[in-house]
């Protein structure tokens, strides 16, 4: 069965100090993975997502960057955190075609900026 | 721990018909209660979401009432629409709503289908 791993689970970080969030899933090949925010008021959002490897996509201009070293391994990243990157994050995975599959969801980071 | 248990799917409907799917919650104290919509072709989206006991959530003709004494939080709609196809994902968060980084817990999600 397909499984997905997600840390650390709680991630405490000064300001202008790097990030690496990582993601893997077990069980399948080439899943479709993103990376998801929890933002104030607004519910999730979709960050980045990839359907291959080295392939990433990104909705929204930020300080992070994605990266798909692997065909099962999603990372997060920052080279200067910022307060407002402080949130939940979220990897997910799906099978074939993008954006059409039930996502199946880690279970989650919790990043503070101080 | 906190979690969500949702009606298995997938769900298939005729246009009009009336919808419910099913979730209930385990959680210590007073979660707030969200469902989530992902359509063909993009990403994730907050649907509605119910912050206290007794509070209804609606959006697009969809309702869900907060059930604390059943624990529940299903989501209905009077009449369905093609457009309505997706799939469908309850969750609850510990925190209020309004602070950044509520941690969410996810149940598995239900995909409908409506066919005309």
């Amino acid at each position: 069965s397909q499984t997905i791993h997600q840390w650390p689970a709680t991630l405490v970080q000064p300001v202008g100090s790097p990030l690496s969030l990582e993601c893997t899933v077990e069980g399948t090949s080439n899943p479709n993975l993103y990376w998801y925010r929890q933002a104030a008021g607004r519910g999730l959002q979709l960050l980045f997502y990839s359907v291959g490897i080295g392939q990433i996509s990104s909705e929204v201009p930020q300080n992070l960057s994605a990266s798909r070293p692997q065909d099962r391994q999603f990372i997060l990243s920052s080279k200067k955190l910022l307060l407002s990157d402080s949130g939940f994050y979220l990897c997910a995975w799906s099978a074939h075609k993008i954006f059409t599959e039930k996502l199946f969801f880690g279970s989650g980071t919790q990043l503070s900026v101080l | 721990g906190n979690s969500v248990t949702q009606m298995e799917g997938p769900v298939t409907l005729s246009e009009e018909a009336f919808l419910t799917i099913n979730c209930t919650y385990t959680a210590t104290g007073y979660p707030s209660l969200f469902w989530y919509v992902q359509y063909p072709g993009e990403g994730l989206q907050l649907l509605l979401k119910a912050t206290k006991a007794d509070d209804k959530g609606s959006n697009k003709g969809f309702e869900a009432t907060y059930r604390k004494e059943t624990t529940s939080f299903h989501l209905e709609k009077g009449s369905v629409q093609v457009s309505d196809s997706a799939v469908y994902f309850c969750a609850l968060s510990d925190q209020a709503p309004e602070t950044s980084g509520s941690r969410l817990t996810f149940g598995e999600g239900t995909q409908l289908t409506v066919n005309p």
